[in-house]
């Protein structure tokens, strides 16, 4: 089974901090994503890596920036941390399931910037 | 860019009775893939359409890649409580490579 693992389900940070989310996948999948999720605007796609030191800019990549130094593993940074940023950041990797092109997603981050 | 919208944004049902969610594009698609995310979950893939036209079932749902590649939709028939949860579509642009454009959800209730 495809596993994709974040490296905090909760986390509370201040404003100004610096924040790491972690994001592993064990499939060797080229494509990752992170996504942010809020209450009536679904999933929206904050960055991508198409590979290894690859990236690309999101809908919403103000205030972020990525690392993918390892195949395996994404890194989204929120620079300095501020309210408008709490969220659910959902991680994914891209793949095949059966054939079918599909996207793999981690548990989630909640991310409280007090 | 493209944008994927999709309704309603809710639905509540009676177990037993049927549900449909709709989703358009902006721009044609060269696939259209479905998520469901249950309360307190992550998504989880459902499905992908690639052809024009293309219908698919699993069980109970039923899913329709329209003509034009613009549109689709799920139907679920005969609703369970086990159906609860927030069901997505994703559209790819036939011009994108990598990124998918997730519609804004549709949220289903389903009371016993």
């Amino acid at each position: 089974d495809v596993k994709v693992t974040q490296s905090s389900r909760y986390l509370v940070k201040r404003t100004g901090e610096k924040v790491f989310l972690e994001c592993v996948q064990d499939m060797d999948h080229e494509n990752m994503f992170w996504y942010r999720q809020d209450p009536g605007l679904g999933l929206r796609l904050i960055y991508f890596s198409y590979d290894v030191k690859m990236k690309e800019k999101g809908d919403i990549p103000e205030g972020y920036s990525v690392s993918r130094e390892k195949k395996e593993r994404f890194s989204l940074i929120l620079e300095s941390a501020s309210t408008n940023q709490t969220s659910m950041y959902l991680c994914a990797s891209r793949g095949l399931a059966g054939g079918q092109d599909t996207q793999y997603f981690g548990p989630g981050t909640r991310l409280t910037v007090l | 860019g493209q944008q994927v919208m999709q309704i309603p944004q809710y639905q509540h049902v009676q177990e037993g009775e049927d549900f449909t969610t709709y989703c358009n594009s902006s721009t044609t698609l060269s696939n259209i893939q479905w998520y469901k995310q249950r309360p307190g979950g992550h998504p989880v893939f459902l499905i992908q359409l690639v052809k024009s036209g293309e219908v698919k079932k699993q069980k109970r749902l039923t899913f329709q890649f329209g003509e034009a590649k613009k549109n689709s939709s799920l139907h679920i028939t005969a609703t369970q409580t086990t159906d609860v949860g927030t069901y997505f579509c994703a559209g790819r642009d036939s011009n994108s490579g990598y990124a998918l454009n997730f519609g804004k959800g549709t949220s289903l209730l389903v009371t016993p």
